[in-house]
């Protein structure tokens, strides 16, 4: 057990819905990451957040928006869901940032129908 | 060209065997990280390295900085060390990742 938690393990849901997901980073991380893992895409980096400030950006859609509250935790959303966006969502956490290492939580699979 | 490629793309070995996995990479990093994806789905981080040798246990993972390479090595393999293996390096903030070794342990 990594520390990290995300909720929903499992979503279902249909094209031009909205989603969002949630990940509590292990106690004293600072740094949130997100990624996205697909068929065809392999592991993909979405955005970082670190105390609440973005920090890094990668291959974020525009429909796809995140923020880490003061509390830590981070949400991803997912809008105008298509059948291209189903794939597996992992959240990590750092103490920092930089070159710390990365703690991942268990994943949240997403499917759109 | 893939900025992080890995090789085997899959393989399969008897239980015992010296296991070496490769990753090459083509830009200037700060870190490389070797993750493990169990058949579940879940990622476990087995190191982080940013220059020379780690050990943990059976797992050894080196970098060479000058030659943009690392290398995963599994020493008395078994069954339960199936899994994906996944580089991935460190850049500016981001991680990118190769796209992973299927390596499956055979009793």
């Amino acid at each position: 057990d990594s520390g990290v938690t995300q909720t929903p393990k499992h979503l279902i849901t249909a094209t031009g819905q909205r989603v969002t997901l949630r990940c509590s980073p292990r106690s004293g991380d600072l740094s949130v990451y997100w990624y996205q893992q697909s068929l065809d895409q392999g592991l993909q980096f979405l955005i970082q957040y670190y105390n609440g400030e973005e920090r890094a950006k990668g291959n974020i859609l525009e429909r796809f928006s995140a923020q880490q509250f003061p509390d830590l935790h981070s949400e991803l959303n997912l809008s105008s869901l298509e059948l291209g966006d189903s794939a597996l969502y992992f959240c990590a956490s750092s103490v920092t940032g930089g070159s710390n290492e990365q703690f991942f939580g268990p994943g949240t699979r997403l499917t759109v129908l | 060209k893939n900025e992080v490629e890995q090789s085997p793309q899959n393989l399969t070995a008897q239980e015992g065997e010296f296991i070496t996995i490769n990753c090459s990479y083509s830009v200037g990093i700060s870190a490389l990280h070797w993750l493990q994806q169990h058949p579940g789905g879940g990622i476990v981080s087995l190191f982080m390295l940013s220059s020379g040798k780690k050990k943990h246990g059976r797992l050894i993972a080196t970098i060479n900085i000058q030659e943009k390479h690392s290398s995963l090595h599994i020493t008395a393999s078994h069954p339960r060390d199936s899994a994906v293996y996944i580089c991935a390096v460190r850049r500016n903030e981001k991680l990118t990742f190769g796209t992973g070794t299927r390596l499956t342990i055979i009793p």
